[in-house]
């Protein structure tokens, strides 16, 4: 199947700083991309969707200047946490399709940790 | 809204066995449904798609079915292997081209 690539696969920073995470599709490119957080032992939660050149849409409850998203490429999106905070602490995991009938890749995930 | 439940939450089995995976959903205008994988601490693995028009995929001991008119997939997995085990998840795309997850079933496959 056709490759997503997530980095950092996990990061530690101290409150306050802003990390990002890049999602890179390595052999498609990718019309749409999503980028979901995860608690432990639970599902999926989408935070929000992102289409090539336009602004993200985000999941009702999702802070937009918390979480930034910029998809400028057809293979780059880019979730950055601004001014992290413990309660951010999380799995943050991207996933990009070509289209809408096409399948869905994920990343391998990011493991952040906000101390 | 579309709903979509996994029933069990988990499962454990002796090697060797075949067994069911359930998947059902409330919405049936779907554009496809997709499996996944996903092991502890990782991102999730697409193991079958299954389009709206299809009934169902095989991938070697995997085989999923999609029966829209009663809401339901199944994914059936043969001679089970303890490096099967891992958590379930299935996915419906809608409209709306987003994904929407069941809770996943963590499946258990002892030696």
């Amino acid at each position: 199947g056709a490759v997503v690539s997530q980095h950092p696969s996990w990061v530690i920073c101290k409150s306050g700083t802003s990390v990002k995470i890049e999602c890179r599709s390595l052999d498609f490119q990718a019309t749409t991309m999503f980028w979901y957080r995860q608690f432990p032992k639970q599902s999926l939660m989408l935070m929000a969707t992102s289409n090539e050149g336009s602004k993200a849409t985000y999941e009702q409850g999702v802070e937009k200047d918390k979480f930034l998203i910029n998809h400028a490429s057809l293979t780059l999106s880019t979730l950055t946490v601004t001014s992290a905070h413990p309660e951010d602490s999380s799995f943050y995991i991207c996933s990009a399709r070509q289209d809408t009938n096409t399948e869905a890749f994920f990343g391998q995930g990011t493991r952040l940790t906000v101390v | 809204k579309q709903e979509v439940t996994q029933i069990p939450a988990a499962l454990s089995v002796p090697e060797g066995e075949n067994l069911v995976l359930n998947c059902s959903f409330t919405d049936s205008a779907i554009y496809n449904l997709q499996w996944f994988r996903q092991d502890p601490g990782k991102g999730l693995t697409s193991l079958l798609l299954i389009q709206s028009s299809q009934r169902e995929q095989t991938s070697g001991r995997l085989n999923a079915s999609l029966d829209k008119s009663s809401g339901r997939s199944t994914l059936y997995i043969a001679a089970s292997q303890p490096g099967d085990s891992a958590t379930y998840l299935c996915a419906l795309t809608g409209a709306n081209s987003k994904l929407t997850f069941g809770k996943g079933i963590t499946l258990s496959v002892r030696p």
